[in-house]
């Protein structure tokens, strides 16, 4: 298993600023996969970040608004920015656990960071 | 487009009952399935997941799920559910793409209420 943790855990912002999570995994992982769960609602792919190379986004979804940078194996960033209400939202980071890409391991996820705009 | 949709929003159920939750995926194609839960106030947690094989799966606290790939479904089971597992339940499945990677999609969720 991974263990992942983020920062911040919740955060409160106001309308126009951007917020930048963390996420640090204890292992080296070869992909990092950004969610946001908003309020009563299912998992989102945002993008999935690869180590050396530029984040690939879901439709939707553009690195204007949810840049990410992938500096090495176990930590990667997201930024959400020029917020507006409409991005409340728990926002997680999850890793793919030990498995060949023919039985893909399963997703761990960070506790997440809860993010509130004013 | 690859999607996954679970059939109930939200079911009630009283303790000792018997639960079935529906998933059916789009892709025809290779799959990997899963179902997670999420408790109150806490993280999304594993419950089961199938690769190959056996298409019936037996994962933790006592859930199954039986894959059959001719209706694209991957139902949860549990003979005889408890208050503590009322929780959010989520059905997942990875998508191998052509390209060097590959995601994993989420159903919408069901919300299970078990009385006691």
């Amino acid at each position: 298993s991974a263990v992942i943790s983020q920062k911040p855990s919740r955060d409160i912002c106001q309308r126009g600023t951007s917020l930048t999570i963390q996420c640090q995994v204890d292992s080296q992982v070869t992909m990092m996969f950004w969610y946001r769960q908003q309020p009563g609602q299912s998992l989102t792919l945002i993008a999935t970040a690869n180590q050396g190379s530029e984040a690939t986004y879901e439709s939707g979804f553009v690195i204007d608004k949810f840049p990410i940078s992938r500096p090495n194996l176990t930590f990667s960033t997201l930024t959400v920015s020029n917020l507006s209400p409409e991005d409340s939202s728990i926002y997680l980071c999850s890793v793919e656990g030990p498995g060949d890409r023919g039985g893909g391991g399963e997703l761990f996820f960070g506790e997440g960071s809860r993010l509130t705009v004013l | 487009a690859q999607s996954v949709s679970q059939h109930n929003h939200h079911v009630i159920l009283s303790e000792a009952a018997s639960l079935e939750l529906g998933c059916n995926y789009s892709y025809g194609g290779t799959v990997n399935l899963f179902w997670y839960v999420q408790y109150p106030g806490q993280h999304l947690q594993l419950l089961l997941k199938y690769f190959s094989g056996d298409p019936l799966v037996k994962g933790i606290k006592g859930f199954e799920a039986e894959f059959i790939k001719s209706k694209f479904s991957f139902n949860l089971r549990k003979p005889s559910v408890q208050w503590s597992d009322t929780a959010e339940y989520f059905c997942a499945v990875r998508y191998f793409e052509e390209t060097s990677y590959d995601k994993v999609i989420f159903g919408p969720g069901t919300s299970l209420s078990v009385i006691p």
